[in-house]
C-alpha cells in the first residue's frame, strides 16, 4: 500500500482537462512544498514533469499545472493530447529516514 | 543538462550482492547540486527508494532494507555505485538512477536497468 493515494485510474477525450488527485497526510504533503509528479510511457523511465508543487521543468508544456491544499496535491492537464496517455505518480518529501514517499500511480487513458 | 546511464549485471541469484553503477554526464558529479539516488520499481507496480548519497559520500538508505544497502561515489570516474546484498526474488526490479534536487526531488533519470533474481 502506498504512502499517498492516488485514483487508479482517470480518463478524458482529446482537447479535454483531467485532474489526478494525491492525497497524504500533514507529514508529507501538507507539511511542505516539495510535491513532484512523473511521467512514465509503457517501457520507458519515468519523467519529472512538476516539482516543488507547481513548478515545471524547461520543456515542459504548459498544458500541465499543479497545485496543492491541505494534504492534497492535484495535477490537472489540459488540452489532452494522445501523447498524454501514460502512468502519473506522485510524490512528496519527508522528514528522515524515509525521505520520499509515492503515490502508487494513475494510468491516463485519452479516448 | 545531465545524463545518467546504468550498468552491472541483469541477473543475480538469491542470497547475493547486486552491484549497479550509473554513469553520470553533462556536469561534475562532485560540483553539483545534486544528491545521487537510486529508485526500484518492480514489474507492473509503483516506485520504491532505495537510496541516495550527498556529494560528501553520506549516505542515505531507506528504513525497510535493514542496512543492506552500501552506496559511494567515484569523482574520477564521473559515477557512483550501489550494492544491495542478499537479494531476495520479491527485489526483481527495474533499477533507476537519478540525480536528485532539494526536497528529494528526482530531477534527471538514467533509462534504468531490468535486474532479475533467480537460480
Amino acid at each position: 500500500q502506498s504512502a499517498l493515494t492516488q485514483p487508479r485510474s482517470v480518463s478524458g477525450s482529446p482537447g479535454q482537462s483531467v485532474t489526478i488527485s494525491c492525497t497524504g497526510t500533514s507529514s508529507d504533503i501538507g507539511a511542505y512544498n516539495f510535491v513532484s509528479w512523473l511521467q512514465q510511457h509503457p517501457g520507458k523511465a519515468p519523467a519529472l514533469i512538476i516539482y516543488d508543487v507547481s513548478e515545471r521543468p524547461s520543456g515542459v508544456p504548459d498544458r500541465f499545472s499543479a497545485s496543492k491544499s491541505g494534504n492534497t496535491a492535484s495535477l490537472t492537464i489540459s488540452g489532452l493530447q494522445a501523447e498524454d496517455e501514460a502512468d502519473y505518480y506522485c510524490s512528496s518529501y519527508v522528514d528522515s529516514p524515509i525521505f520520499v514517499v509515492y503515490g502508487g500511480g494513475t494510468k491516463l487513458t485519452v479516448l | 543538462q545531465l545524463q545518467l546511464q546504468e550498468s552491472g549485471p541483469r541477473l543475480v541469484k538469491p542470497s547475493e550482492t547486486l552491484s549497479l553503477t550509473c554513469t553520470v554526464t553533462g556536469d561534475s558529479i562532485s560540483g553539483s547540486s545534486y544528491y545521487w539516488g537510486w529508485i526500484r520499481q518492480p514489474p507492473g507496480k509503483g516506485l520504491e527508494w532505495v537510496g541516495s548519497i550527498d556529494p560528501s559520500g553520506r549516505v542515505y538508505s531507506n528504513p525497510s532494507l535493514k542496512r543492506r544497502v552500501t552506496m559511494s561515489i567515484d569523482t574520477s570516474k564521473s559515477q557512483f555505485s550501489l550494492n544491495l546484498n542478499s537479494m531476495t526474488a520479491t527485489e526483481t526490479a527495474v533499477y533507476y538512477c537519478v540525480a536528485v534536487r532539494r526536497g528529494s526531488t528526482p530531477y534527471y533519470w538514467g533509462q534504468g536497468t531490468l535486474v532479475t533474481v533467480s537460480s
